[in-house]
């Protein structure tokens, strides 16, 4: 079975700090993991995954899959960066199911 | 708008009646997922959909839900006999079918909000 967990519900630091997300998975195969992002009245999106390594408004994830993390970091947060965010890990290979796991969320506030 | 659509937004009935929703794609997925948000938790996966086979579904599926995708477009989603614990967000996305190699998005909709009275 497969499980994401993201241990902080809320998370509140000032504009310009660094910010980091944690989430933390299990599985036992190899995973593809995302994280998903939700802003006040709007959609669930993308934000990045890991395949990419790439870097979303600034924001950036690496899978360690020895400590099995995935934590999102920025290093100078900004205002509009609050929302609620999620991560979520797909079974890799093509066999596998393709549906996502989510963790419960974090609520990141960045407070002027 | 070519992104993801759900109908209606919101729903409000009281126990024990039968719901729909229905879930457009964005055109030319194939591939279309239900997913669950009570509050405070992250959305949980109901079944998926590639085409108008339905390849997985989860145990969170009792047999009062059903969804469809007839023709291989949109979806419908029903509740049976509804319970005051089936008052969630109900989440539709899609995805293109990933190529080898390729990466999987999936792409959400705004969500149909039920409440069981």
């Amino acid at each position: 079975a497969q499980r994401v967990t993201q241990p902080e519900k809320l998370l509140s630091v000032f504009k310009g700090a660094p910010v980091e997300l944690k989430c933390n998975y299990s599985y036992s195969g190899s995973p593809e993991l995302f994280w998903y992002v939700q802003y006040s009245r709007q959609r669930l999106q993308l934000l990045l995954r890991h395949i990419s390594r790439e870097s979303i408004k600034g924001f950036t994830a690496d899978l360690n899959k020895g400590e099995t993390s995935f934590h999102l970091k920025k290093p100078f947060a900004q205002e509009e960066d609050s929302a609620m965010y999620y991560c979520a890990l797909k079974a890799g290979g093509e066999t596998s199911g393709s549906r996502l796991t989510f963790g419960e969320g974090t609520q990141l506030t960045v407070n002027p | 708008d070519t992104g993801v659509s759900q109908d209606p937004r919101h729903k409000i009935t009281k126990r024990g009646q039968n719901v729909t929703f229905r879930c457009d794609p964005i055109s030319e997925h194939n591939r279309l997922y239900w997913y669950r948000q009570t509050l405070g938790q992250g959305p949980e996966f109901l079944t998926y959909f590639q085409n108008e086979a339905q390849l997985e579904k989860s145990r969170l599926l009792s047999d009062r839900f059903s969804a469809e995708r007839p023709k291989g477009s949109f979806s419908t989603l029903e509740i049976q006999r509804t319970e005051q614990g089936d008052s969630a967000m109900y989440l539709c996305a899609s995805s293109p079918t990933r190529l080898a190699g390729g990466q999987e998005t999936q792409y959400f909709g705004p969500g149909t909000r039920l409440l069981v009275l």
